[in-house]
């Protein structure tokens, strides 16, 4: 099976531009996630989505949206970039609904933005 | 809330050497546990799981981990270290927590290996 892909692989902004970042998981994995990875602050969560639903979500300000199309891709969304959104922005898909297969895994190769 | 810790924040080995990298965990109940390793500017690859049975389990790239209930460790070992092991290495402790999503990563360990 194809790996989770990520689209586009570097951006560079403008603060206060907007930014569209896109994820096609694994085939047959329902749930994606996203995640925030900086030096400073880690790996964040940002959200969670299982067939088109926002199922969980983590300490982000409101200009952090996200989607889940039907064919379980998904997209995040920053508005109003600011400089310290400089980041690696990691997608990661989940095969299982329940068990331990519902929390392993499977990370893109991530999207590295840049603002200026 | 579930947390993860791991104690070394740089490693250095020896190519050939064993290495074992740290990581300790806060969960109320049995948890769901993850190894990850993570090449310079690539994404995160799951390297090995955990959630019952033999408490040593064997993952890829020749890399194994033991979880021990009674210390509420999941350290990662490798009997001998090659060159391409030097990345950052991720532990996770798995179960949904509002703030950290499916699981909850450690700040992650760098290894370097010396020619």
């Amino acid at each position: 099976k194809a790996g989770v892909t990520q689209t586009p692989r570097y951006l560079i902004k403008t603060r206060g531009q907007q930014v569209t970042l896109s994820c096609s998981p694994i085939s047959g994995h329902r749930s994606v996630s996203w995640y925030q990875q900086t030096p400073g602050q880690g790996l964040q969560f940002l959200f969670e989505y299982f067939s088109e639903t926002q199922r969980n979500k983590g300490n982000f300000p409101g200009r952090f949206s996200g989607r889940q199309f039907s064919n379980s891709r998904s997209e995040m969304n920053v508005s109003t970039l600011e400089l310290g959104d400089s980041a690696l922005y990691l997608c990661a898909s989940s095969p299982g609904t329940s068990g331990i297969s519902s929390y392993e895994q499977y990370f893109g190769p991530g999207t590295r933005l840049t603002v200026t | 809330a579930q947390s993860v810790t791991q104690p070394d924040i740089h490693i250095t080995v020896s190519e050939g050497a064993s290495l074992e990298l740290r990581c300790n965990y806060s969960y109320g109940a049995t948890p769901y546990l993850f190894w990850y390793v993570q090449s310079p500017g690539q994404g995160l690859q799951l390297l090995l799981k955990y959630f019952s049975g033999d408490t040593l389990v064997q993952g890829i790239k020749g890399f194994e981990a033991e979880f021990k209930r009674s210390q509420s460790s999941f350290n990662l070992r490798k009997p001998s270290v090659h060159w391409s092991d030097a990345a950052e290495y991720f532990c996770a402790v798995g179960g949904y927590n509002t703030n950290a999503g499916k699981s909850t990563f450690g700040d992650g360990t760098t290894l370097t290996v010396k020619p």
